[in-house]
């Protein structure tokens, strides 16, 4: 497609819901990223793939998150057993020439 | 580690004012520097970017340069408008990608 496709835009879960949250980057980027956004704060880095490998994943939270993107394509951000903290844009990249390329995110809100 | 520092906001300036959000950076190696714009509600948009020393980047009358004697890529634009109102990030690359907490820019008619 044109641009990093993301959806939901807007998810509301109850606490202790699983999620997903899919990710359709820019056709031909091999790299793609995920960030965790708080409100009022800059995005925070939370994973990271090249083709289907997912090659640092340091910043997720905690094990109740998990990417994947089996096919080296669409990616997909799980949150399982969601807590309001979790409460956040999730923001997904991917990136040419060491650039970033960002979706409109997916507001993810707990309650 | 690598990171960014840009000034903290919000910044409120009228229309056809001069804007200046200052950025510095902390890195080793030879990083590119970036601008990011989000409007409400949207995604982080690229405004610019310059990949080294005394570079450049410019677009929609927002300017920045890559100095490297200072650490600085400061975003400037001689004359704002209502519709420039929106969140700034500096940026920069190196091991990954690492962003600054944002400036909110207000600008009234």
């Amino acid at each position: 497609g044109a641009g990093v496709s993301q959806s939901p835009r807007y998810k509301v879960a109850k606490r202790g819901q699983d999620v997903a949250l899919r990710c359709d980057p820019i056709s031909g980027h091999v790299s793609l990223f995920w960030y965790q956004q708080a409100l009022g704060q800059g995005p925070e880095f939370l994973t990271y793939f090249q083709n289907e490998a997912q090659l640092d994943k340091s910043g997720l939270p905690s094990d109740r998150f998990f990417a994947e993107r089996p096919e080296g394509s669409v990616s997909t951000l799980k949150i399982q057993r969601t807590q309001q903290e979790d409460s956040a844009v999730y923001l997904c990249a991917s990136s040419l020439e060491r650039t970033l390329f960002f979706g409109e995110g997916s507001r993810l809100t707990v309650l | 580690g690598d990171s960014v520092t840009q000034m903290e906001g919000p910044v409120t300036l009228s229309e056809e004012a001069f804007l200046t959000i200052n950025c510095t950076y902390t890195a080793t190696g030879y990083p590119s520097l970036f601008w990011y714009v989000q409007y409400p509600g949207e995604g982080l948009q690229l405004l610019l970017k310059a990949t080294k020393a005394d570079d450049k980047g410019s677009n929609k009358g927002f300017e920045a340069t890559y100095r490297k004697e200072t650490t600085s890529f400061h975003l400037e634009k001689g004359s704002v408008q209502v519709s420039d109102s929106a969140v700034y990030f500096c940026a920069l690359t190196g091991n990954q990608f690492y962003f600054g907490t944002g400036t909110s820019l207000t600008v009234i008619p």
